[in-house]
């Protein structure tokens, strides 16, 4: 089975640019998630999607950053203008029901972003 | 929001059983706990999680204290592909959908 599949896998960019990155989530599920790692501030949730309406986005970290799901089989993460603070390594992921249904989450690989 | 704590790093042999721990002092009584690992350059993946009672499956073992406030994930018999970053993890939100990812414990293992 396909898992979550996310694009590009690496992205370098100059400051100022937009970005889009793309999640394919696994088929049926329900719940989509967009997470953000770096060193300094670990793995941290961005945006969450239950049946591709945003319900959590507090921890998207300003106007530069929106998210949309038009279908229950894509999802865009997007930044403008980027900065090179935003370099990390952004995953998507999905899952059946949500956390309270304890259904696991599934990882896509996750797109590397650098912004020079 | 219930949080966890783990030691930044543990070391293991290969072939051998490691033992995890995650202290999780302030968890609900309803959150279930869950555990996830993250090889290198790869996104996080499911491990297991439970609720009260001790879980197994294919990967791990699950040992939860019987007051919950800590618990144990259990690898068997580890090899050299389980060196990974292991989270303990309670949900996060009232909601209890959202994963919160602590810095987790750095498994190294060793031939």
């Amino acid at each position: 089975d396909a898992g979550v599949i996310q694009s590009p896998r690496h992205e370098v960019t100059e400051m100022g640019q937009e970005v889009t990155l793309r999640c394919k989530p696994i088929s049926g599920h329900d719940y989509l998630f967009w997470y953000r790692q770096t060193m300094m501030r670990g793995l941290e949730l961005l945006i969450y999607f239950n049946n591709n309406v945003p319900i959590d986005d507090s921890g998207m970290p300003e106007d530069r950053f929106s998210a949309k799901m038009p279908n229950a089989s894509f999802s865009t993460l997007k930044i403008q203008p980027s900065e090179p603070r935003d370099s990390a390594v952004y995953f998507c992921a999905s899952s059946l029901q949500g956390l309270i249904s304890n259904q696991p989450q599934h990882f896509g690989d996750g797109t590397r972003l650098s912004i020079l | 929001d219930a949080k966890t704590t783990q030691p930044n790093s543990m070391e293991s042999n290969e072939e051998e059983p490691v033992h995890l721990p995650c202290n999780h002092s302030t968890i609900s009584g309803t959150d279930y706990i869950h555990w996830y690992r993250q090889l290198p350059s790869q996104g996080p993946e499911y491990v297991i999680h439970g609720l009260t009672s001790n879980v197994n499956n294919r990967m791990a073992s699950l040992a939860i204290a019987e007051d919950r406030k800590s618990s144990t994930l259990i690898l068997h018999r580890a090899t050299l592909r389980d060196a990974a970053v292991y989270y303990c993890i309670p949900p996060g939100d009232n909601a209890g959908n959202m994963l919160t990812f602590g810095g987790g414990t750095r498994l190294m293992v060793k031939p």
